[in-house]
């Protein structure tokens, strides 16, 4: 069964600093992989995926994300924070092999952002 | 356009009783999708839809859970004899009809807030 671990509960930044948030994966195989954003009352909005070739991955609101396979991880960074960023992130992946729609999620990284 | 809403906001309701939660999909997305999110936890599959059929229901925990899509537009999950653990925030998803080199992207409505007393 695929798995999505985020070792960071909770990261406070400050403004203008720059932000790695990190993702590990266990499956079989190359996962989906998708980073998406929850700010409060809002729903989940996807910030990038990775599906195939490079292994950089450009998102929305000047996110990055790269896809290391040797260490099974996904990783989001952004090089400078805006205060807007406060959010909870969640990694996820999704099924290559078994046609499965279902995405699994972490159970997320709540980012705070100091002025 | 409309993204996806869901009806209503917040549900307060007893052990024991039954509820519906509503979820209107993006028009013309063939693919809906359930998920639960407790405190503090990303959110969990519960059940796809692919048009008005459920393809995957492997997420829903016992039969007190139980969805539908009769037209194959809106959906609702029903809840029997709700218990307190089943307070989480519900949130559906859709989705275009699948590529064929990987998942189209799910837009993810707001979700209802349900508290079980």
């Amino acid at each position: 069964a695929q798995s999505v671990t985020q070792p960071d509960i909770h990261i406070t930044v400050s403004e203008g600093a720059s932000l790695e948030l990190r993702c590990n994966y266990s499956y079989g195989a190359t996962p989906y992989l998708f980073w998406y954003v929850q700010s409060p009352g809002q729903g989940l909005q996807l910030l990038l995926k990775y599906f195939s070739g490079d292994t950089l991955v450009q998102g929305i609101k000047g996110f990055e994300a790269e896809f290391k396979r040797s260490q099974s991880s996904f990783n989001l960074r952004k090089p400078s924070v805006h205060w807007s960023d406060a959010a909870e992130y969640f990694c996820a992946v999704g099924a290559r092999d078994t046609g499965r729609r279902a995405l699994t999620f972490g159970s997320g990284t709540r980012l705070q952002v100091q002025p | 356009g409309a993204g996806v809403s869901q009806t209503p906001s917040n549900k307060v309701t007893e052990k024991g009783k039954y509820v519906e939660l509503r979820c209107d999909p993006i028009s013309g997305h063939t693919a809906l999708y359930w998920y639960r999110q407790s405190l503090g936890q990303g959110p969990e599959f519960l059940i796809y839809f692919q048009g008005t059929g459920a393809a995957d229901d492997s997420g829903l925990p016992n039969d007190r859970f139980f969805a539908v899509r009769p037209e194959g537009s809106v959906s609702t999950l029903k809840i029997q004899r709700t218990e307190r653990g089943d307070s989480a925030v519900y949130l559906c998803a859709s989705s275009d009809r699948t590529s064929s080199n990987g998942l189209n992207e799910q837009f993810f409505g707001p979700g209802t807030r349900l508290t079980v007393l």
